[in-house]
């Protein structure tokens, strides 16, 4: 089946540093899955932060970066210098078609802390 | 933009009793989904649903589980009869053929 291993647990970073959450895939139900970053905001619904369907591509939205690497089969989200609004949620997942009806799978969520 | 809204928010059901978790999608989505989150645990695909029609559900979607889609009303999920590991948190989403999810807030449900 497909999974996708992230940084686990909580993560602390103070205001203006930089930060990395990892994200590492497999699957075997499509050679090249999109990949997405999700995160959840306290209080809020699922977003989508954003989203890569093409291997060797970078994806980019508020700040963050995550490159599609086929190679190590990894998608790490990073940023070059957080802020206090990017506490949250974060979910790394691949989803298995291209064309509606797609199935996502989530890793774990990593909870990201920002000290002011 | 447009939301995915979950009704309730909440709800604590007896063990064996029915519940119901309704949601309203996106008006011109298509496509249909339930997602599953335990405490402390990954969110898991249970089912998704066009054209009236279950597409494709998971081990997860147990025989106690159903989805529905009457006259475009809301997509409901119903568990009967529950038990105690239904306690999760049930997230909703829709979309186009070629477009991403929208996500609901979710209904935490409780069983006990």
């Amino acid at each position: 089946g497909d999974s996708v291993t992230q940084t686990e647990g909580q993560v602390t970073v103070s205001e203006s540093k930089s930060l990395i959450i990892n994200c590492t895939y497999s699957t075997t139900s499509i050679a090249y899955p999109n990949l997405f970053w999700y995160v959840r905001y306290p209080g809020e619904g699922l977003q989508l932060l954003l989203k890569v369907i093409t291997a060797g591509q970078k994806g980019s939205s508020r700040g963050f970066e995550a490159t599609y690497n086929k190679e190590t089969t990894s998608f790490h989200l990073q940023k070059a210098s957080v802020q206090e609004s990017d506490s949250a949620v974060y979910y790394c997942a691949l989803g298995d078609r291209d064309y509606g009806n797609e199935k996502i799978t989530f890793g774990a969520g990593t909870k990201l802390t920002i000290k002011p | 933009g447009p939301k995915v809204l979950q009704i309730p928010s909440h709800q604590i059901i007896d063990m064996g009793q029915m519940v119901t978790l309704n949601c309203d999608p996106v008006s011109n989505h298509l496509y249909f989904y339930w997602y599953k989150q335990i405490l402390g645990q990954q969110m898991e695909f249970l089912v998704n649903f066009y054209n009236g029609k279950v597409m494709e559900k998971s081990k997860l979607f147990k025989d106690q589980f159903s989805v529905e889609r009457p006259d475009g009303s809301y997509f409901t999920l119903k568990i009967q009869p529950t038990a105690l590991e239904d306690s999760a948190v049930y997230f909703c989403a829709s979309s186009l053929q070629d477009s991403d999810y929208t996500f609901g807030s979710g209904t935490r449900l409780l069983v006990i």
